[in-house]
């Protein structure tokens, strides 16, 4: 099956300083990747679809301008968390879809998330 | 707009014995129905899914869900539990239109006791 890898697995930062999270299918081009966040015990919210050379589009209540994302690539994404807080200490998880199947939103592969903590 | 609800944050079961993980689900279209397992720390692994083929869908690992529209449901099963399967489930649903989102469910914590 795809697979698509995380980049840390975990990062501790300070508070104020930003943070890329890198996302990338490894064996398939994905036009649509999206970031999830989760918090302790809880389900995975949609943060973001990132699409290949266009802007991300946001979900409502998310700010834009600390959660810079960036698909450059067909095969990478990246998530900015910027000036962060203690607050944005989460899981962050990407998925990426398999393009041109019949049947798309059955072809989302996820990452294997990445663990945020800001001092 | 679609939604699922698991019902039952907690499950625990004996070794060997049925695993029933609920999920209901709301949807204004026709649905894509998803069963998705997580691993402490890890990402999420698919299951199986509905895509209004077969009613019965039979996933990895010997899970197994129906989905039925009069009951909006779509539960997860398993004849025999094993320790292996001890993680955090997820059911979630999206629209059958083809690029669309899904939206997940608060998951339920599969508990085996030995």
């Amino acid at each position: 099956g795809a697979v698509v890898s995380q980049h840390p697995s975990w990062v501790i930062c300070k508070s104020g300083t930003s943070v890329k999270i890198e996302c990338r299918s490894l064996d398939f081009q994905a036009t649509t990747m999206f970031w999830y966040r989760q918090f302790p015990k809880q389900s995975l919210m949609l943060m973001a679809t990132s699409n290949e050379g266009s802007k991300a589009t946001y979900e409502q209540g998310v700010e834009k301008d600390k959660f810079l994302i960036n698909h450059a690539s067909l095969t990478l994404s990246t998530l900015t968390v910027t000036s962060a807080h203690p607050e944005d200490s989460s899981f962050y998880i990407c998925s990426a879809r398999v393009p041109w199947s019949g049947s798309s939103t059955d072809t989302q592969y996820f990452g294997p998330g990445t663990r945020l903590t800001v001092l | 707009a679609q939604s699922v609800t698991q019902l039952g944050s907690h499950v625990s079961v004996s070794e060997g014995a049925l695993v029933l993980l609920r999920c209901n689900y709301s949807s204004s279209v026709p649905p894509y129905l998803f069963w998705y397992v997580q691993y402490p720390n890890q990402g999420l692994q698919l299951l199986l899914k509905y895509t209004s083929a077969a009613t019965l869908v039979k996933g990895i690992n010997g899970f197994e869900a129906e989905f039925k529209k009069s009951e909006t449901s779509f539960h997860l099963t398993k004849p025999s539990a094993h320790m292996s399967d001890a993680a955090e489930y997820f059911c979630a649903v999206s629209g059958s239109f083809g690029n669309e989102k899904l939206t997940f469910g608060t998951g339920t914590r599969l508990t085996i006791i030995p």
